[in-house]
């Protein structure tokens, strides 16, 4: 059973410019969650989503940002005119249902650097 | 903004245990103790979880205080690989809370 998936790993982007980030969730899970992480700081929750719906948006900003998880596909976030602040990594983790009593399972990250 | 207190670093000699301490003096009764670490540059790992009974599996041991207002993490035999970010979280059973608070942490340094 693979993990959580991530690509790309490393991205470049210049000032203005779009990211995509992917994330595939563990086989089975439906539930996916993207975390923040600036240089040198800690993770920051940015949005949760289950399938085709957005169950908590609260750490997103609200320009710019936008996640979605098809029902088919990997979810997506996506950055629209990147600016240099949005270095970071990102992170994706998946839970087979929400984080009632369970665990949520991180992938290895999207490093993301705007030029 | 994060419910625990932990210390900023510690460390560890290899081989022997790693016992680090959170404080969680505001949890409610319905919040269970999360662990998680985080080694350098990868994503973050699950390491335990529980509510107030102390919990055992094969990463390492939780031990909760009567009044579940403090926790601690036991590592019993650190080995160099487990020098990481340690975050001890709060959070609430139930409900369609999808989120988990990160605080700073406890960077843990086993050495040799």
């Amino acid at each position: 059973n693979a993990g959580v998936m991530q690509n790309p790993r490393h991205l470049v982007r210049r000032r203005g410019q779009e990211a995509r980030l992917r994330c595939s969730p563990m086989k089975g899970h439906s539930h996916v969650y993207w975390y923040r992480q600036l240089p040198e700081e800690g993770l920051k929750f940015m949005v949760y989503l289950q399938k085709e719906n957005i169950i908590d948006e609260s750490g997103m900003p609200k320009e710019r940002f936008s996640a979605e998880f098809p029902k088919e596909g990997p979810s997506i976030l996506r950055i629209q005119q990147v600016v240099r602040g949005d270095s970071a990594a990102y992170f994706c983790a998946s839970s087979p249902q929400d984080l009632m009593n369970t665990e949520a399972f991180f992938g290895q990250g999207t490093r993301l650097t705007v030029v | 903004d994060a419910k625990t207190t932990q210390p900023p670093s510690m460390d560890c000699a290899e081989g022997r245990a790693a016992n680090l301490p959170c404080n969680h003096s505001t949890i409610s009764g319905n919040e269970y103790v999360y662990w998680y670490r985080q080694i350098h540059s990868q994503g973050p790992q699950y390491i335990i979880h529980g509510l107030k009974n102390n919990e055992t599996n094969e990463m390492a041991s939780l031990i909760i205080t009567e009044d579940r207002k403090s926790s601690t993490l036991i590592l019993p035999h650190a080995t160099l690989r487990d020098t990481a970010v340690y975050y001890c979280i709060v959070r609430p059973r139930g409900g369609s809370q999808g989120n988990l608070i990160f605080g700073k942490g406890t960077k843990l340094s086993v050495k040799p």
